[in-house]
């Protein structure tokens, strides 16, 4: 039974270009959230997503930040145009259910911009 | 603003004594509580959770202690050992799920 899955565990990208995130959650999970790590820093929650539907991305950047969850697929978190300060550790997590109180978390891609 | 506040960065605690982590959050609206724990280039596992409902939880070596009148959570692990270094995140649920900023326990040998 495989955890959630992250690729890639580390990205590198240059400033102005594009990063791609994904994330495959546990099976039988329907529930993705994200959460970016910057440095000295908790976790930030940044979008929770079902199967095509975003619920909730109170978290999320206004601008160049967005988050998609397909029927088919892993759920991808789009960074365009990235800046120096989007280097961080971004999370998945996943969960069966809207209200457990448990997510459980991939082992995270680290993103460095240069 | 913090909701959720865990004011010491690293903890260092001798193997086989008592580790207590502290977190002390804002919001009375929250209805469960989490500790996670996280090695590095790792992602936070689940440890140990409690209802709003009740002042304590205890799963083996962990203990949670809920106070609500002081709003204030921490983790006890005893006999602490060494694979139990690691960054402990406290975690606090309303509608989603907030996170503290992390202690780094280091157990000695």
């Amino acid at each position: 039974n495989a955890g959630v899955m992250q690729n890639p565990r580390h990205l590198v990208r240059r400033r102005g270009q594009e990063a791609r995130l994904r994330c495959s959650p546990m099976k039988g999970h329907s529930h993705v959230y994200w959460y970016r790590q910057l440095p000295e820093e908790g976790l930030k929650f940044m979008v929770y997503l079902q199967k095509e539907n975003i619920i909730d991305e109170s978290g999320m950047p206004k601008e160049r930040f967005s988050a998609e969850f397909p029927k088919e697929g892993p759920s991808i978190l789009r960074i365009q145009q990235v800046v120096r300060g989007d280097s961080a550790a971004y999370f998945c997590a996943s969960s069966p259910w809207r209200e457990t109180e448990e997510q459980y978390f991939g082992p995270g891609t680290r993103l460095t911009v240069t | 603003d913090q909701q959720v506040k865990q004011n010491s960065p690293s903890l260092s605690v001798q193997e086989g004594r008592i580790s207590i982590l502290n977190c002390d959050y804002t919001n009375s609206m929250f209805d469960y509580f989490l500790w996670y724990k996280k090695y590095p280039a790792e992602g936070p596992t689940f440890l140990i959770s409690i209802s709003s409902i009740k002042d304590k939880n205890e799963d083996g070596r962990f203990t949670v202690f809920l106070n609500k009148s002081a709003k204030h959570l921490s983790l006890h692990i005893v006999p602490s050992q060494p694979g139990d270094s690691a960054v402990y995140f406290c975690a606090a649920r309303d509608d989603k799920i907030i996170f503290g900023k992390g202690t780094r326990l280091h157990i000695l040998p």
